[in-house]
Formats: structure tokens, sequence, C-alpha cells
């Protein structure tokens, strides 16, 4: 079985331009979360879907970030316009339900450089 | 507001020792408490969940408990070996929708 799936790795852009991150989750996982981490972090809740319905996305910077996920499956997250503090690792993860006891899955990250 | 609190300088153990590692919490009242392993630049991986009203999880070498008075988690590597080396992370959520809320993680190294 596939896992959570995520592109780019990398990415290096330069402040104040756009830039967006796809993920693709497992397979019947209806709930999928993006995180982002800092080094020496933990992953912090940026949005967490339930199917197409953002349920909690109170972390969410929304003056310049934004999310997506259409149909329920596929999830993209873009930055615009990308800031020097927003150079992190951007994690995909996704879960059966939102249960608090539910394993997540997690993908291998999209490490963001602003320059 | 609520805390987890995890080891911040790294743990140095001896292959074949056990290894302890602790995560405190403050403001909050979990329902569950996971726990995942990070390597360099891959995501988390799920290890264990230990609910409210669980003492004491094992998996293979791996055992958790899980103090709701002294609001801590135990996180136990027995026979300890180089692969086991990465970070661990814990992870808080309050039950029903509630969401995960990560620590910062311990840097477990074992030296063979």
């Amino acid at each position: 079985e596939a896992g959570v799936v995520q592109s780019p790795r990398y990415k290096i852009i330069e402040k104040k331009q756009p830039v967006a991150f796809w993920c693709n989750p497992i397979s019947g996982h209806n709930t999928l979360y993006w995180y982002l981490q800092n080094l020496g972090q933990g992953p912090e809740l940026l949005i967490r879907y339930e199917n197409e319905e953002a349920v909690d996305d109170s972390q969410l910077p929304k003056d310049r970030f934004s999310a997506e996920r259409l149909k329920g499956v596929d999830s993209t997250l873009k930055i615009q316009p990308a800031e020097l503090g927003d150079s992190a690792v951007y994690l995909c993860a996704s879960s059966l339900d939102q249960r608090g006891a539910a394993e997540q899955f997690f993908g291998p990250g999209t490490r963001l450089t602003v320059l | 507001s609520q805390k987890i609190e995890q080891n911040s300088e790294a743990l140095n153990i001896q292959e074949g020792k056990t290894a302890t590692l602790t995560c405190n919490y403050t403001n909050y009242s979990p329902a569950y408490l996971q726990w995942y392993r990070q390597d360099p630049g891959r995501g988390p991986v799920f290890l264990l969940l230990i609910r409210e009203n669980e003492k004491e999880k094992r998996k293979e070498r791996l055992k958790v408990t899980f103090d709701t008075t002294l609001k801590q988690s135990l996180f136990h590597i027995t026979a300890s070996q180089p692969a086991d080396s990465a970070t661990y992370l814990c992870a808080l959520s309050g039950g029903g929708a509630d969401g995960l809320t990560f620590g910062k993680g311990t840097h477990l190294i074992i030296q063979p």
C-alpha cells in the first residue's frame, strides 16, 4: 500500500514569491492534516480536513496561506507571498478518521527555503 | 495554555541498555497519548497509543506508561540498538474529534 505522497520534496524560492505544496493521502483516509515543522520542534498543525471540509484552520495564517481539498482526496497548500520566516518543513498526514486515537500517517515533507 | 515538555537535550545511551524518554504536560487532560519516531529528512512514524485509563502498553522492545496524576508518560526502549537512534515525539489528544498536539521531541543516540 502506498503511503502519503508529497511533492515537491524540496523548494527554494525568493521572498514574496508564491509556492504550492501537494499531498496525496492514503486511499480511504478521510482526515488530512497539514503541519509545519521547524528545526528542533515538533509538528504544528496548520489545518485539518474531514473529507473536503476544513474542520480546524485556527492556526492557519489566512492572510498568506490557503489550502484546499477538492473531492476530499488530494490537497494543496499555498503560500502567497512567501516570507523569510516561512522556511520550514511542511508535512502532510492522513488518518482513517479524526478521532484523537487515530494513528496518523505522515508523508516525507516538503522542505521550503525562502531566500 | 497547554504545554508539553520533552527532554530538550539529546539522550545518549549505551547499546544494550534501556532508554527512557519523558513526556510531561500541563494544563491538559489528554484522553490519548501517542508516541512517534522521526528520522532525519522523514516524516514521523507512529509507534504506540495509550489511553488515559491504561497504565502501561507494550510492543516488542517498547513500553509506554501513562500517569495522569503526575501528568507524565514514560517511553522505554529495552535492549537498545544503534538503529533506535532517532527523535521521539509524544503527542496528546483530548479525545473525540480533538487533533494531536506534539511535543518538541527528544533526540536519542544509542552508542555502540
